[in-house]
């Protein structure tokens, strides 16, 4: 199994209050990615990384932010956490040469009451 | 906008069975990779088999199988002699060559009854 980390795996939290999701990897990956997992969407890109402090915008970042300052820590941050951010997330890794298939860590399901 | 549609919701299978997942997607792309990742109820998200657009063999591993038609842009799999493990929801994915971009269908449901 591709060494990742997802922290915490479950959290609650009341909305407005700010969250922060970590991804640590142990493969020295370059890209990194942020899906959130809701039914009837399948896995929705949020943000991703091709490498330290270099990240862009997926189809669903509004709410979010990331940052990467090491290579094997990509953290996800809901400034003011609202009830349509309670989700599974997941974090993804994959190898440098392009569409290598995704890696990803065991998720966290965040509920926003 | 490349899409991908799982039109089954769900399904169920009997242990032993064969059953085939149905996936399609929408591209103008010549060149492309197509995945299946399964989810069991641990959550994780597993990898199941891979399949490259210009390569016109259907890819295999031990007991799932792809049937690709690429000018139907259909990528279904089929899970042969069904087992209970095999419970689980199946996403396919689209990832155009070339890119680090991947876009997931909504999944489906599988079942596997004793």
């Amino acid at each position: 199994d591709a060494g990742i980390t997802q922290s915490p795996r479950h959290k609650v939290t009341e909305t407005g209050t700010p969250v922060t999701l970590r991804c640590h990897q142990t493969e020295n990956h370059r890209y990194m990615y942020w899906y959130r997992q809701d039914p009837g969407h399948g896995l929705r890109l949020i943000h991703y990384s091709y490498g330290v402090k270099d990240t862009d915008k997926g189809e669903v970042s509004d709410g979010y932010s990331v940052s990467r300052s090491k290579t094997e820590d990509f953290l996800l941050t809901l400034e003011s956490a609202t009830s349509s951010q309670t989700s599974v997330y997941f974090c993804a890794i994959s190898e440098e040469k392009v569409n290598s298939p995704l890696h990803f860590g065991n998720g966290t399901r965040l509920t926003v009451t | 906008a490349q899409t991908v549609t799982q039109s089954q919701p769900e399904m169920s299978v009997q242990e032993a069975e064969t059953v085939t997942l149905s996936c399609t997607y929408d591209t103008s792309e010549n060149n492309y990779y197509l995945f299946w990742y399964k989810q069991p109820p641990s959550r994780q998200m597993i990898l199941v088999i891979r399949q490259e657009a210009y390569k016109q063999q259907n890819a295999t591993e031990n007991r799932f199988s792809v049937n690709f038609q690429k000018a139907a842009k259909s990528f279904s799999l089929k899970i042969s002699d069904s087992q209970l493990g095999d419970t689980a929801m199946y996403f396919c994915a689209f990832s155009p060559s070339g890119t680090y971009k991947y876009i997931f269908g909504t999944g489906t449901r599988l079942k596997v009854l004793a």
